[in-house]
């Protein structure tokens, strides 16, 4: 069954360093999602993205962040200079047309 | 803005039992899904059951069901024969309907214990 992978799955990077989170989407789907989980709260929405653009961000997703899908299968979150409060799991999803969103296993980003 | 409401921070269940966990949502859209969603300790992201706000039938997934209530803007999950595996959290999920966005509004999670 086909699903979403993300990697790596922990990530440990010290503050004000960049980090890029790494996602592979189901083949066929058209909408890629990234959410966040900060530990013990709700999934939160960052980002969507789709014909290769932004179709929506939170307030979250401020200049700091930023996504790419750099070739056919890859889509990335580059987070340029990490602060001690983006410590949380990130959550790659991609859906088709029918808005059933698949969940990567997710990253877990700690910043020291 | 919608909003997604889960009352209940923890719930148990018996072994065999049934349990409903409850959700409730605000919104002005009549087009939208709702989900809901399994996280066990791994905290991977698992999609257990969606229903479509068009569809006055209520969805089932083999022990899961849903009780969706549309004027009350109410939607509980209802786990028949609790099994030890259920153990998780369980976030309900608002999907827009019509938008290509496409984003998920959760709520807070209830975390379900399944007593042996």
């Amino acid at each position: 069954e086909p699903e979403v992978t993300q990697t790596p799955s922990h990530q440990v990077t010290q503050m004000g360093q960049e980090v890029i989170l790494r996602c592979v989407p189901i083949s066929n789907h058209l909408y890629f999602y990234w959410y966040r989980q900060i530990l013990g709260q709700k999934v939160e929405f960052l980002v969507s993205f789709y014909n290769n653009e932004i179709s929506e961000k939170s307030e979250i997703f401020d200049d700091q962040f930023s996504v790419e899908r750099p070739d056919g299968s890859n889509f990335t979150l580059k987070i340029r200079s990490t602060k001690l409060e983006d410590s949380a799991m990130y959550f790659c999803a991609s859906s088709g047309p029918d808005n059933e969103q698949f969940f990567g296993p997710g990253t877990r980003l700690t910043v020291l | 803005a919608q909003t997604v409401t889960q009352s209940q921070p923890e719930m148990s269940v018996q072994e065999a039992e049934t349990v409903t966990l409850s959700c409730t949502y605000d919104t002005s859209e009549s087009d939208y899904y709702l989900f809901w969603y399994k996280q066990p300790p791994s905290r991977q992201m698992i999609l257990v059951i969606r229903q479509e706000a068009y569809k006055q039938q209520n969805a089932t997934e083999n022990r899961f069901s849903v009780n969706f209530q549309k004027a009350a803007k109410s939607f509980s999950l209802k786990i028949s024969d609790s099994q030890l595996g259920d153990a998780a959290m369980y976030f309900c999920a608002y999907g827009h309907g019509s938008s290509n966005t496409g984003k998920l509004i959760f709520g807070q999670g209830t975390t379900l214990q399944v007593k042996p």
